[in-house]
């Protein structure tokens, strides 16, 4: 089975710094991508997702990822953090309706 | 906007009873999903459904079943509850196979 391996349990970060989360996949054939954030008391949503074409995916609040084929990796990036962005963050891999998570990352962001 | 509503945020429950969690989701979806949520561990997929009456173990599955009489509704039970059954429920559903998945605010659980 494919599994997803995220390399940070907590990252914490100051105001405007940047920020790149890990993560890596198992599986070698075609698959979604997925990064989805969970804010304090709230559920999950979707971030950004990639299912083909540029390799660099843009989602909303300014954050990005870029999907490496050859790495098997999906890293989430954001420029200049802010103190709203403090969240955990999960990384998904969705290959025919087997939708799989890491263990996700803790973001504080202090102000 | 896609809704998942999930009866219960909050439950405690006694070791041994029967529970049911109870999902909803307002938008069609033909796939649902039942997730647990642990520190450290991330979603572990329980059980998913991609149709009526279907029904797929994911990882985790022992200790639970579900059912899906109704496409918009998506029911986990825990047969006899455990307390290592205490955690965070999260259902969610999505509309074709490998497309994202729209979460429930999750239903926590505890067992005493």
């Amino acid at each position: 089975a494919q599994s997803v391996s995220q390399h940070n349990h907590h990252v914490i970060l100051s105001e405007a710094a940047s920020l790149e989360l890990g993560c890596n996949y198992s599986y070698g054939g075609t698959v979604n991508l997925f990064w989805y954030v969970q804010y304090p008391g709230q559920h999950l949503q979707l971030l950004l997702k990639y299912f083909s074409g540029d390799p660099l995916v843009k989602g909303i609040k300014g954050f990005e990822a870029e999907f490496i084929k050859s790495k098997f990796s999906f890293n989430l990036r954001k420029p200049s953090v802010q103190w709203s962005d403090t969240a955990e963050y999960f990384c998904a891999v969705n290959l025919n309706n087997d939708m799989r998570f890491g263990a996700g990352t803790r973001l504080t962001v202090k102000p | 906007d896609v809704k998942v509503t999930q009866s219960s945020r909050y439950l405690v429950k006694r070791t041994g009873e029967k529970v049911f969690l109870e999902c909803v989701q307002d938008m069609d979806h033909e796939n649902m999903f039942w997730y647990r949520q642990d520190p450290g561990l991330g979603l572990r997929l329980i059980y998913f459904s991609y149709d009526v009456k279907m029904k797929e173990k994911g990882d985790i599955p022992e200790g639970y079943s579900v059912s899906r009489e109704k496409k918009e509704r998506f029911s986990l039970i825990l047969e006899s509850a455990s307390t290592n059954q205490t955690s965070m429920y999260l259902c969610a559903s999505s509309l074709v196979p490998d497309t994202e998945a729209f979460f429930g605010q999750g239903t926590r659980l505890t067992v005493v």
